[in-house]
C-alpha cells in the first residue's frame, strides 16, 4: 500500500481528444511529481509541485498541462497529443525534495494515443 | 551532464543464486542515490538509499548496495534470490528537486 492512488488506471485517446489524470496522495505529503515511463528508456521526470507550487517543468511540451489544486492533489491535463506520447504515466508524492527525500509511487496510469 | 546508467536490460538468475545489478553515474557533485523495484501492474517501491556513512547500505527484502565513490557506482546485491523477486530495478541519483533515473534493469528468476 503506497497512498498514492492514480485514475484512470488506462485511458485511450485519439490525437484531438481532451483528457485528464488525476493523482491523490494519502501520505500527508509535500512534494508531488509527474514520470513518464516509456519502454526501455529512463524515467522522465516531467513536473515537480512543492507546496502546491511548481518548482521544475523540464521541457516538457504545453499539450501536457499540470494542476495542483491543493497539497493532496495533482492532475496532468492532456490535449492534441502525439501516438509518441503514449506511456506508462506515473505519479509520486515525497515530504521533501525529489532528490532527496523517498518518493511514493502510485500505479500509473496506461496511456495510449491513437 | 548528469546521467544514470545501467549496463544489463535483461538478466536471468535462478532462485537461490546470488544477484549483482549494476549502476553507474555521472553527476556533479556527490548525489543521494537510490535502487527502486517495479513489480509488474505497479507503481516503484524503495529498496533503499545513501547519502554518506558507512558505504554498504541494506535495504528491505534482504538486498544491499555498495557504494563506491572511486569508480562511481552504487551497485545492488542480494545473497540468495528468491522467486518473487522478479521485476525491474531502477537505479537513481537525486540532489536538491533534481531526480535522474537509470533506464532499469529486468530481472527474470527461473525455478
Amino acid at each position: 500500500e503506497t497512498g498514492v492512488t492514480q485514475t484512470p488506471r488506462h485511458l485511450v485517446m485519439g490525437m484531438t481528444n481532451k483528457k485528464s489524470l488525476k493523482c491523490e496522495q494519502h501520505l500527508g505529503h509535500n512534494a508531488m511529481y509527474w514520470y513518464k515511463q516509456s519502454a526501455k528508456k529512463p524515467l522522465e521526470l516531467m513536473f515537480v509541485y512543492s507546496l502546491e507550487e511548481r518548482v521544475e517543468n523540464n521541457s516538457v511540451p504545453s499539450r501536457f498541462s499540470p494542476e495542483c489544486p491543493n497539497s493532496s492533489h495533482l492532475f496532468l491535463h492532456l490535449h492534441t497529443l502525439q501516438p509518441e506520447d503514449s506511456a506508462l504515466y506515473l505519479c509520486a508524492s515525497s515530504r521533501g525534495l525529489a532528490g532527496v527525500d523517498t518518493q511514493y509511487f502510485g500505479p500509473g496510469t496506461r496511456l495510449t494515443v491513437l | 551532464a548528469q546521467s544514470v546508467t545501467q549496463p544489463d536490460i535483461h538478466i536471468t538468475v535462478s532462485e537461490g543464486a546470488s544477484l549483482e545489478l549494476r549502476c553507474n553515474y555521472s553527476y556533479g557533485a556527490t548525489p543521494y542515490l537510490f535502487w527502486y523495484v517495479q513489480s509488474p501492474g505497479q507503481g516503484l517501491q524503495l529498496l533503499l538509499k545513501y547519502f554518506s556513512g558507512d558505504t554498504l547500505v541494506q535495504g528491505i527484502k534482504g538486498f544491499e548496495a555498495e557504494f563506491k565513490r572511486s569508480q562511481s557506482s552504487f551497485n545492488l546485491r542480494k545473497p540468495s534470490v528468491h522467486w518473487s523477486d522478479a521485476a525491474e530495478y531502477f537505479c537513481a541519483v537525486g540532489f536538491s528537486n533534481d531526480m535522474r533515473f537509470g533506464a532499469g534493469t529486468r530481472l527474470t528468476v527461473k525455478p
